[in-house]
This record gives C-alpha cells, sequence and structure tokens, in this order.
C-alpha cells in the first residue's frame, strides 16, 4: 500500500512550456485534491475531484486543468508555464465518509 | 467563511522542554480542526484531529491539543521536545457545512526549531 504517490519529484520549466503533473492512490480514496504551497504560506486548493469524471474549481484554478478518468489518478495539467506558478505541489485523497486527508510529497516546480 | 490563524511563523525551544504552538479558528459552527506536520522536503502527515468528541486530543508522537470554544482556540502542545521534532506545523480548519467538497483550510505555519 503505497498511499498517495506524487511524480515528479521536482522539475524546472522555462515559461510557456507546459507539464502534467501525476498524482495516484491506491486507497480506493472517491476525493482527491491538489493543493499548491507557496513559500512561507500554508496550502491554498486548485483543483478538487469527488469521484472519476468529476471535477471542480477550488481558490486558485487560473492556469491549470484537471481530469480524472479513473478513480486512482487525478493528473495536474500546466498549459502555458508562468513564474507565478513556481511552488511545491501537493495532491491528497480521503474517503468519503472521513475528513483527514492522506498527502503526497509534493512536487517542487520552478519555472524560469 | 472559516480561517485559522497561526500565532507564530517560528518557535524556538531547547530539547527536553515543552513545546506550545498556537492557533486561532473562526468559523461560525462548530469547526473539525486538524494539525499536520511537514518535515523538510517531505509531504504533510497527520498529528491528530478534532472532530467535536473529547476536547483534549491525543496525537502521534507525544503531541496533544485542547479545543476551548471560549478562546477559539485548539494550541498544540508536547511536554518534552525531541530534536526530531523540528519541522513546520499548519492548524488546518474544515468548515462543517461543506459537505461538498470538504476541502481544508491551512493556516500560514509554524517552524518549529529544536535546540540541543
Amino acid at each position: 500500500n503505497a498511499g498517495v504517490t506524487q511524480t515528479p519529484k521536482f522539475r524546472i520549466l522555462k515559461i510557456g512550456q507546459s507539464m502534467t503533473l501525476q498524482c495516484a492512490q491506491d486507497m480506493n480514496h472517491n476525493y482527491m485534491y491538489w493543493y499548491r504551497q507557496d513559500p512561507g504560506m500554508g496550502l491554498k486548493l486548485i483543483y478538487y475531484s469527488v469521484g472519476a469524471g468529476i471535477t471542480d474549481k477550488g481558490e486558485v484554478p487560473n492556469g491549470y486543468n484537471v481530469s480524472r478518468s479513473t478513480t486512482e489518478d487525478f493528473p495536474l495539467r500546466l498549459e502555458l508555464a508562468a513564474p507565478s506558478q513556481t511552488s511545491v505541489y501537493f495532491c491528497a485523497s480521503r474517503r468519503g465518509v472521513e475528513d483527514t486527508q492522506y498527502f503526497g510529497p509534493g512536487t517542487r516546480l520552478t519555472v524560469l | 467563511a472559516q480561517s485559522v490563524t497561526q500565532l507564530d511563523s517560528h518557535v524556538s525551544v531547547s530539547e527536553g522542554t515543552p513545546v506550545l504552538l498556537r492557533c486561532n479558528y473562526s468559523s461560525s459552527y462548530s469547526p473539525s480542526l486538524f494539525w499536520y506536520v511537514q518535515h523538510p522536503n517531505k509531504g504533510l502527515q497527520l498529528l491528530l484531529k478534532y472532530t467535536s468528541a473529547a476536547t483534549l486530543v491525543k496525537g502521534i508522537n507525544g503531541f496533544e491539543a485542547e479545543f476551548k470554544k471560549s478562546e477559539t482556540s485548539f494550541h498544540l502542545t508536547k511536554p518534552s521536545a525531541h530534536m526530531s521534532d523540528a519541522a513546520e506545523y499548519f492548524c488546518v480548519v474544515r468548515d462543517p457545512k461543506d459537505t461538498g467538497r470538504r476541502a481544508l483550510t491551512f493556516g500560514s505555519g509554524t517552524r518549529l526549531q529544536v535546540q540541543p
């Protein structure tokens, strides 16, 4: 049972490039979340999903897209990377009846 | 809307002395409250959570927190700090009326330093 996994661990992008941050969980959780953490700040919600095929925006969705074709996977797409998207990105999941969210180890993204 | 305020951005203690990390919350309803810990370059780990059962909540690694409704506080304590406790700690709230996405709202974090 690996929990929540994220790839890559680190990435440097040039302005205007695109990439997909991968997130997978093997706990059969229906809820999944993407957060970003800027230096010295708490986490802010980008997008979330309540199950396969259902996604919705969080507090800071601009510049990002998500999809949820399976229960296990919840990739986050950056289409046109901007320096403001330099951050650490965390994926999390939870079971439907519980409050506790389980977090992945994070992806540190730098846009230059 | 709910929010949390962590009153100290940095706390420094000596090994073996008590730890106190302060958190105040703002919520119109009785919230769910959490403390998460983040060790350097690691993900977030749940320390403990309050969900309207006992007001004194015990967590992992000897940490505990007390929910005080009259003071709207949820401070995190540990009787004796260990070097391995050095990390960033986040106080987190969930609005109980948010029954859909059940998103978490994070405080800005407190960095705990433990001196030998």
